[in-house]
């Protein structure tokens, strides 16, 4: 079956370092990958999103490029911000936009801490 | 548009009574779904549906797990009897493909079960 595999934390930074946070996948098909972020207390709130291989997503200062041939998909951020303390999770789904959905499959869940 | 709604925000109850959590769909969204947080299983799906028919309850743990869609903008997940170990998170989500495949969630309920 489908699985996400995202490094675990807390991963603890300084303000204005560089992020990167693993995400690898497997799947039977060509999923769409997603990067959502949950602040405390709040539900999960779509960061970025690729739909097929090569595609970068971005927002907010964060990216992740869909890379087929190492199935993986992971999130970066040239300077982070001490808004930027959350939880990010890396997940997949199976059915492409316009194919019907499918729930998605999620990684354990990355918790950022950044200091000031 | 508000969003998916979710009612109750928290939720304490002792073991052994009947637990139901609310979900309001955002409107036109012919997709819902039904996820658990909890720490050690992380975000697992419960059960979705499509257009109010279930479509997939595999991730539905045991029998006193139900699900209901009766109409577009309602659906309804009840836990009975509730036990300790149902501590978690529920969140609800919803989702038009032919638009988008972002899935849109709630704010989640918590579920304390003394």
């Amino acid at each position: 079956g489908d699985s996400v595999t995202q490094m675990e934390g807390p991963v603890t930074l300084s303000e204005e370092a560089f992020l990167t946070i693993n995400c690898t996948y497997t799947a039977t098909g060509y999923p769409s990958l997603f990067w959502y972020v949950q602040y405390p207390g709040e539900g999960l709130q779509l960061l970025l999103k690729a739909t097929k291989a090569d595609d970068k997503g971005s927002n907010k200062g964060f990216e992740a490029t869909y890379r087929k041939e190492t199935t993986s998909f992971h999130l970066e951020k040239g300077s982070v911000q001490v808004s930027d303390s959350a939880v990010y999770f890396c997940a997949l789904s199976d059915r492409a936009a316009g194919g019907g959905a499918d729930g998605l499959t999620f990684g354990k869940g990355t918790h950022l801490i950044i200091q000031p | 548009d508000a969003g998916v709604i979710q009612s109750p925000r928290h939720e304490v109850t002792e073991m052994g009574q009947e637990v139901t959590l609310r979900c309001k769909p955002i409107s036109g969204h012919d997709y819902l779904f039904w996820y658990r947080q909890t720490m050690m299983r992380g975000l697992e799906l419960l059960i979705y549906f499509n257009n109010n028919v279930p479509i997939d309850d595999s991730g539905m743990p045991e029998d006193r797990f139900s699900a209901k869609m009766p109409n577009a903008s309602f659906s309804t997940l009840k836990i009975q009897p509730s036990e300790p170990r149902d501590s978690a998170v529920y969140f609800c989500a919803s989702i038009t493909p032919e638009a988008s495949n972002e899935q849109f969630f709630g704010p989640g309920t918590r579920l304390t079960v003394l």
